[in-house]
């Protein structure tokens, strides 16, 4: 039981080159979230999956694309990055959005040059 | 008003020590209440719930003053591992969780 994995763990873009960050959990859980974390600013909420096939818009969404093809995976795609999307990308999943108990990866150190 | 506020630290304490972090949020709709730690370069992991009516886990004690808007997170008898970042998490707008940015505390030898 992996709980929450991540992919890459470190990445360095050059500013308007694209990737992608996948997150799986073995969990079942039917959330799934993509969270940055930047100093002194706390964890914001990018984007968010209620379950298969459907994705919602968090926090600050700009720049950011996903998609929940699979219940047991969540991709974060850059299209086109920039310097300020240098950051700690986090991917979390629970049982239900509230309430319940978020399980964290263990995060991908961006950096956009 | 933002949506939480928390003390970002540092808090140096002696081992042994007894210390308290409170936590501000200004979504009074606000149904759920936590405690995340984050270690240095790792992922937020959950320290405890906080229940209305204030709960306890060993060392660590949480509260909850809806009246005034704060939670509160004490430990006592402070250990060298509990050297982390706590982060204070309430349900927030939109029905999301959202998250402080975290009371940095170290507990010295």
């Amino acid at each position: 039981n992996a709980g929450v994995t991540q992919t890459p763990k470190f990445r360095v873009l050059k500013t308007g080159q694209s990737m992608t960050l996948l997150c799986a959990q073995d969990m079942n859980h039917e959330y799934m979230y993509w969270y940055r974390q930047d100093p002194g600013m706390g964890l914001r909420l990018i984007h968010y999956s209620v379950g298969e096939g459907t994705t919602a818009k968090g926090e600050v969404p700009d720049g950011y694309n996903v998609s929940r093809l699979k219940k047991q995976n969540f991709l974060l795609g850059l299209e086109s990055a920039a310097p300020s999307q240098t950051s700690v990308y986090f991917c979390a999943s629970s049982y239900s959005r509230q309430g319940y108990e978020q399980y964290f990866g263990p995060g991908t150190r961006l950096t956009v040059t | 008003r933002k949506e939480v506020e928390q003390d970002p630290g540092p808090f140096n304490v002696p081992e042994g020590a007894t210390v308290a972090f409170n936590c501000t949020y200004s979504n009074s709709a606000s149904q759920s209440f936590f405690w995340y730690r984050q270690d240095c370069r790792k992922e937020p992991k959950l320290l405890m719930s906080v229940y209305s009516s204030g709960n306890e886990d060993g060392r660590f004690t949480a509260q909850l003053n809806r009246a005034s808007q704060y939670i509160s997170l004490l430990i006592r008898d402070s250990k060298l591992s509990d050297s982390a970042t706590y982060l204070c998490v309430f349900s927030g707008s939109a029905r999301q969780l959202t998250f402080g940015s975290g009371t940095q505390l170290t507990v010295l030898p």
